[in-house]
C-alpha cells in the first residue's frame, strides 16, 4: 500500500519568493516515482515534475525543482520566483514502479495544498 | 499534439439517472485511466485500460459503474441509477508505456439533484 501526506492545508508566499510545498510518502515498493501536479480552479491536473526513487539527482523543470530525500522518505517541491499564475491546488503523487508486463501504475495522491501568491 | 479531451465538462443529473462521460487520450498513449475526485481530497484511482483491455479495478467502481474502451482509442465511463454519493469530478489520464507521466484531461463535473 502506498501513502502520501501533504501536512499543509493552505500557504501563501509573496510574488517572485521561493515556496516549498511539503511531501512525505510510505511504500513498500521498492521501486517508485514521485509527482507533483498542478490544479488551478478550472480543475486540470498539469504535470509538473518526476522523481524516480533510483534517479541520483534531484529533478528540475523549470521554476520548479524536487527535493528528493529518500531516507526521510520526502518529496518537496520548491517553486523559485513565484507568480500570481502559480496560485492553484497542488498535489504530490506517487506509483510503485517494479512492475513488468501489465502492472498500471495508478497513482496514489495526497489531499493537496492550496498555494495562494499575494502581489 | 493534443491533450486529453474529456466530454461534458458538466453533467447536472437527477438521483437514479444513469450518465455517461467520454474521454479521448493522446493519441499515441496506450494507457488509460479513470479517477474520481471529491471536494477537498486528492484523485483515487477507478480503473485502468491497456489497449482495450481493462486491467485493474478499484473497489470504489461498484456495479453501477462500467467502463469500456472499445478498440484502444476512446474509452467511456457509465454509471447507472446515480446516487448523491457520486456527486465528484471525473477525470481521465493516459499516459505512454511503463514509466511515463499521466497527462490528465479537464475533467467531468457531476452533479447529483
Amino acid at each position: 500500500a502506498q501513502k502520501i501526506t501533504q501536512t499543509q492545508p493552505g500557504m501563501f508566499v509573496q510574488e517572485k519568493e521561493a515556496v516549498t510545498l511539503d511531501c512525505t510518502y510510505d511504500t513498500s515498493d521498492p521501486s517508485y516515482g514521485l509527482f507533483w501536479y498542478k490544479q488551478p480552479s478550472s480543475g486540470e491536473m498539469i504535470f509538473l515534475i518526476y522523481q524516480g526513487s533510483y534517479d541520483q539527482q534531484n529533478a528540475t523543470e523549470g521554476r520548479y525543482s524536487l527535493n528528493f530525500q529518500k531516507a526521510r522518505k520526502s518529496a518537496n517541491l520548491v517553486i523559485s520566483a513565484s507568480q500570481l499564475g502559480d496560485s492553484a491546488m497542488y498535489f504530490c503523487a506517487m506509483r510503485g514502479e517494479a512492475y513488468s508486463g501489465a502492472g498500471s501504475y495508478q497513482l496514489t495522491f495526497g489531499k493537496g495544498t492550496k498555494l495562494s501568491v499575494i502581489p | 499534439d493534443t491533450g486529453v479531451s474529456q466530454d461534458p465538462r458538466h453533467k447536472i443529473t437527477k438521483r437514479g439517472q444513469n450518465v455517461t462521460f467520454r474521454c479521448d487520450p493522446i493519441s499515441e498513449h496506450n494507457r488509460l485511466y479513470w479517477y474520481r475526485q471529491t471536494l477537498g481530497q486528492g484523485p483515487e484511482f477507478l480503473t485502468y485500460f491497456q489497449n482495450e483491455a481493462q486491467l485493474e479495478k478499484s473497489r470504489l467502481l461498484s456495479d453501477r459503474f462500467s467502463a469500456e474502451r472499445p478498440k484502444g482509442s476512446f474509452s467511456t465511463l457509465e454509471i447507472q441509477r446515480t446516487e448523491q454519493g457520486d456527486s465528484a469530478m471525473y477525470l481521465c489520464a493516459s499516459s505512454k508505456p511503463k514509466n511515463q507521466p499521466q497527462h490528465f484531461g479537464d475533467g467531468t463535473r457531476l452533479s447529483i439533484l
